[in-house]
């Protein structure tokens, strides 16, 4: 099993770009999450997945689409990148109370 | 609303000295509680839990008891090692509470940890 994996690892955008980060899982889990971490401020919760088709905001999903078409993939879209959404991004998944992370996709806005 | 309150350091700490990392919450239900550990350049990984009151979770030589009457759940390490060093995140998932995310879980703000030769 790979777990969950996340691409890319490192991305710089210019402001006003958007661009698609990455999720996916191996382990048939119907819970995934997209968290941003940011000094000082923990992991906030961005949106989730209770299964296919289905997904709902968290803390603060202001800027941020996600879809889920399939178990496996949960993609993070950026629509138009802004300064203040630098940030080092996990995706994870559950399985009942344990989460799952990814290693992260560190994102630059400039 | 849910919420979990930790220290959040930076700790330092010498090599083989005793670790404490205090973890207080407030929940609405019957939360489970955790511990996440990040080392540095990768994702969080669960270092161990606890799901009901008095239970006491325990991995690598770390353990945590669930205090109910305290609404604690802190950290501890008899002797600590340099390889310990990461940030450290208490969290709490509480399924009568469905506004924390895909599971109720509900993080700390994390707690660096650093341990010198």
């Amino acid at each position: 099993n790979a777990g969950v994996t996340q691409t890319p690892k490192f991305q710089v955008l210019k402001t006003g770009q958007s661009m698609t980060l990455q999720c996916a899982q191996d382990m048939n889990h119907e819970y995934m999450s997209w968290y941003r971490q940011d000094p000082g401020m923990g992991l906030r919760l961005i949106h989730y997945s209770v299964g296919a088709g289905i997904t709902d905001q968290g803390e603060v999903p202001n800027g941020y689409n996600v879809s889920r078409s399939t178990t496996e993939d949960f993609p993070l879209r950026l629509l138009s990148a802004a300064p203040s959404q630098t940030s080092v991004y996990f995706c994870a998944s559950n399985r009942g109370h344990e989460q799952f992370f990814g290693p992260g996709t560190r994102l630059t806005v400039l | 609303g849910n919420s979990v309150t930790q220290m959040e350091g930076p700790v330092t700490l010498s090599e083989e000295a005793f670790l404490t990392i205090n973890c207080t919450y407030t929940a609405t239900g019957y939360p489970s509680l955790f511990w996440y550990v990040q080392y540095p350049g990768e994702g969080l990984q669960l270092l161990l839990k606890a799901t009901k009151a008095d239970d006491k979770g325990s991995n690598k030589g770390f353990e945590a008891t669930y205090r109910k009457e305290t609404t604690s759940f802190h950290l501890e390490k008899g002797s600590v090692q340099v390889s310990d060093s990461a940030v450290y995140f208490c969290a709490l998932s509480d399924l009568m509470y469905s506004g924390g995310g895909a599971d109720g879980l509900t993080f700390g703000k994390g707690t660096h940890l650093i341990i010198q030769p």
